[in-house]
Parts: structure tokens; sequence; C-alpha cells
């Protein structure tokens, strides 16, 4: 089952416009709740995180809207460029041990955002 | 920092020939991680391996494919007798401690394409 729900499939934004992206999870188990920006040909690489002790996290342009009653959290890109036409995944992360020692990460479908001049 | 080395980065095979896919984390990370990536599927969690253990490989279809992380040198997924389906894009990722906290780093990726 998918455990981490991420939406939409695509957006498409106009330069200086806001680009929100939604993810919703079940496993109260998870802890940790990275964003993640891929561009073609790349791998992923980390954007902004969130623990679930704090409803909002802000660094430059990217916010994080973390919800924990609704077991929802959210992605704002604040004057989207056209720089940051990629897709982006949502993550969670939780034990994969009984002693809490080893964690993983589970992504969502990831969106494919355009942003057009 | 040279960050995570993924080699090779483009990889053809035939049908049940067999595919060796390469994964140096950075320095002084000792866990790796390695995901599958399809079209519109996003990245599928394979393994979960520390120097010489696997921690988690609850992702790892339960034949072909095989993963390690020995003492000395890279760590290696291993698909055996390939097939159209395993066709993809694999990511090996590395952490350096076992909390995520600090995020993953992710290699460029290995394209495989079996024909």
């Amino acid at each position: 089952q998918q455990q981490v729900k991420q939406s939409p499939q695509s957006l498409i934004v106009q330069k200086g416009g806001i680009s929100i992206i939604n993810c919703a999870y079940e496993n109260t188990a998870f802890d940790y709740f990275p964003w993640y920006q891929q561009f073609p040909g790349k791998g992923p690489a980390l954007l902004i995180a969130i623990r679930p002790d704090v409803s909002e996290k802000k660094e430059g342009r990217f916010t994080i809207s973390f919800n924990k009653s609704a077991k929802q959290f959210s992605l704002h890109i604040m004057d989207s460029q056209p720089g940051d036409s990629a897709t982006y995944f949502c993550a969670a992360s939780r034990a994969v041990n009984s002693g809490g020692s080893n964690y993983k990460l589970t992504f969502g479908k990831g969106t494919l955002l355009t942003v057009n001049p | 920092n040279a960050g995570v080395m993924q080699n090779p980065r483009h990889l053809v095979r035939r049908r049940g020939q067999e595919a060796r896919l390469r994964c140096s984390p950075m320095k002084g990370h000792s866990h790796v991680y390695w995901y599958r990536q399809l079209p519109e599927e996003g990245l599928k969690f394979m393994v979960y391996l520390q120097k010489e253990n696997i921690i988690d490989e609850s992702g790892m279809p339960k034949e072909r494919f095989s993963a390690e992380f020995p003492k000395e040198g890279p760590s290696i997924l291993r698909i055996q007798q390939v097939v159209r389906g395993d066709s993809a894009a694999y990511f090996c990722a590395s952490s350096q401690d076992s909390t995520v906290l600090r995020g993953y780093t992710f290699g460029s990726g290995t394209r495989l394409t079996v024909v």
C-alpha cells in the first residue's frame, strides 16, 4: 500500500506565483518529513525538512506546513521561478527496527512542477 | 568530497544477463540505501545496508536481486537474469548516521535498460 500519498501529479504555475504540493500519510510512526527536489538526469537533493513537533518551517522561498492531527504536510514555493521547474518528492521517515536505531525514508510518487516564464 | 558516486551511469543488458550496479557513499557515511525509480511511480525503497550488514531488505524482490556493502569497497546491487521489467533508474543514497535527520545524499543514478 502507498504509505505517503502526494498530489498533484503535475503542476503548472506562472512565474511569480505560488506552487503548493500536498502530502498525506497514515502511519503515525513517521517522525521526520523531508522534501526532495530532482532535476532531469540527476538524483534527488534534500530541499527542506520538518519534525512533527513544529507546524511550519521556512527557508527562503520554501515553506513546509505540517498538520499533525490531519496527518498532512505541504510544500509552498513562493515567487516561483522557471529554475524551480523540477520533480518534487515528499518523504517520511520511520524506524525499521524495534530498537528505533535505524531509519529509512518512504517517498511519495512525486510532483512534476513547471514554472512558465 | 565527491559526493555519492554511482557507476555506470547507463547500463544496457540483454535479457538473461546480469547487471551489477555500484555505489560509493560519501566519505564518512556508513549507511547506504538503494531505491528504484520508474516513471510516475516515484522512488521505491529496495534495501538498506550498513557495512557488512543488511538492515532492511523489505523492498527487494525475493528472486534475482541481491545487495551487499562489504567492509572495503562500494555497495553492489546485483540483478541476475535481467528481464525487461527491470529497466529503471536505480538510485543509491548514503547517510552519516541511522537517523536520517540530516537527510540522504543521493547519487546521480544508474539507468538500466534491458533489451
